[in-house]
């Protein structure tokens, strides 16, 4: 059973298109996040929703938009698509923000967003 | 800032033991991850530590020391399948996990 999944692999479309990433866990899990991992190989986290609220949103630019229909769902929208935005989009779930217990995070595959 | 220091590259003989090292300056700390990203795959977890000291598991170890800031990854009995990147990652006071960017470890035969 695959545990964290994400839809499309890949991704490519012209600049100026809306796109959107789909992420699902099996896992029964609270929280769940998207990363952006760049040329250099940087895991940058995006956002992370912890029951169907947002509690980290960095720095990103508002054309990126999370929305979590529920708890074992987290999608990803991008307006106005840029050339800067290609990279690998990783979609992450962990059983809770924090916790005396041993927390990790579990990776999706990763979709390869190429904007031409 | 945060910040998390690995090496870019190493290489290492199938067989051999390889140490790679991670120094971080956080705003607080939860825990230290090393996680294993092969090419064009997602990062899987591999240890995790909270308290100084050694964790084995099986053919890997990983360290830590709170004090220094530092933590290594031991990998023993290299296998070609172990050619892959590392990334050092550490939780801070927020529970946001702040990456390294990844030691490329090349195995050769």
């Amino acid at each position: 059973d695959t545990a964290v999944s994400q839809t499309p692999k890949y991704l490519v479309t012209q600049m100026g298109n809306d796109k959107s990433i789909k992420c699902e866990q099996n896992l029964g899990h609270d929280t769940m996040y998207w990363y952006k991992q760049d040329s250099k190989k940087f895991l940058k986290i995006m956002f992370s929703y912890n029951n169907k609220e947002l509690i980290i949103n960095e720095t990103v630019p508002n054309r990126f938009s999370p929305k979590s229909p529920d708890k074992a769902h987290l999608n990803l929208h991008i307006n106005s698509l840029e050339l800067g935005d290609s990279a690998v989009y990783f979609c992450a779930s962990s059983q809770d923000l924090q916790g005396a217990s041993l927390e990790t995070q579990y990776f999706g595959p990763g979709t390869r967003l190429l904007v031409l | 800032g945060q910040n998390i220091d690995q090496p870019t590259e190493m290489t290492a003989t199938e067989g051999a033991i390889v140490q790679i090292n991670c120094t971080y300056q956080t705003s607080g700390f939860n825990g230290l991850f090393w996680y294993q990203q092969h090419a064009g795959e997602a990062p899987t977890f591999l240890s995790y530590n909270v308290l100084d000291g050694l964790e084995e598991k099986g053919r890997f170890s990983s360290f830590l020391s709170r004090s220094k800031g530092y933590s290594y990854l031991l990998l023993k009995e290299l296998q070609m399948k172990d050619s892959a990147s590392y990334l050092c990652a550490v939780m801070d006071s927020n529970y946001q996990l702040i990456w390294g960017a990844g030691t490329k470890l090349i195995i050769k035969p």
